[in-house]
């Protein structure tokens, strides 16, 4: 089944407690992305990743790094977690050069950092 | 920059057509997307828009204006299983820019 995967679901941390959220996809897309969804807000690309090794700041990178070692996976790393970092983060991915470029989302994972 | 906009909220009853707006300002135009997001969920993908006109699939239409910046997505014979957020999503130019609206909730009332 074609489909993006996000572990954890459900995190609660502390403040500065380095954590990792990973993101992995299965249909070979070049193209994978973060984004957070706060309320009223809506959806905020933070980072996305155009191939291997290829990776570029959305719209709000700060307090977040990437890595695109392998095509499959796109870990969102929180070096020092804040209070402001709490969210709903989904890795979504797509095929470049696709007729639509729609994104495929995975589950979500929210995040809570006291 | 990008400024996207759509209503904050919308009620339908069951059965009717509901049409929900997205107003666009954006640097350069390669196409608008809605998708579907219940509660919790991730986002779906309901359709794309690239050229003027509008685009049929099943109880779902969507329309697009781009000299006028504007788009549309119109749901027929509402079911509640509607309920959802319908977000407006733009790319502006080049892949990988998607902006979203902050999306409207669409309540489906019997």
């Amino acid at each position: 089944e074609a489909q993006v995967t996000q572990n954890p679901r459900y995190l609660i941390t502390v403040t500065g407690k380095k954590l990792t959220v990973t993101c992995s996809q299965n249909m070979n897309h070049e193209y994978m992305s973060w984004y957070r969804q706060d309320p009223g807000l809506g959806l905020r690309q933070i980072y996305y990743s155009m191939n291997v090794e290829v990776t570029d700041k959305g719209d709000v990178p700060e307090g977040y790094k990437v890595s695109r070692k392998e095509k499959r996976n796109f870990p969102l790393i929180l070096e020092s977690p804040s209070p402001n970092q709490t969210s709903l983060y989904f890795c979504a991915s797509s095929k470049s050069g696709g007729n639509t470029g729609e994104l495929f989302f995975g589950e979500g994972s929210r995040l809570t950092v006291l | 920059g990008q400024n996207i906009d759509q209503p904050t909220e919308m009620t339908a009853t069951e059965g009717a057509i509901v049409q929900i707006n997205c107003t666009y300002q954006t640097s350069g135009f390669n196409g608008l997307f809605w998708y579907q997001q219940h509660a919790g969920e991730a986002p779906t993908f309901l359709s794309y828009n690239v050229l003027d006109g509008l685009e049929e699939k099943g109880r779902f239409s969507s329309f697009l204006s781009r000299s006028k910046g504007y788009s549309y997505l119109l749901l027929k014979e509402l079911q509640m299983k509607d309920s959802a957020s319908y977000l407006c999503a733009v790319k502006p130019g080049g892949y990988q820019k998607v902006t979203f609206g902050i999306g409207t909730k669409l309540q489906v009332i019997p």
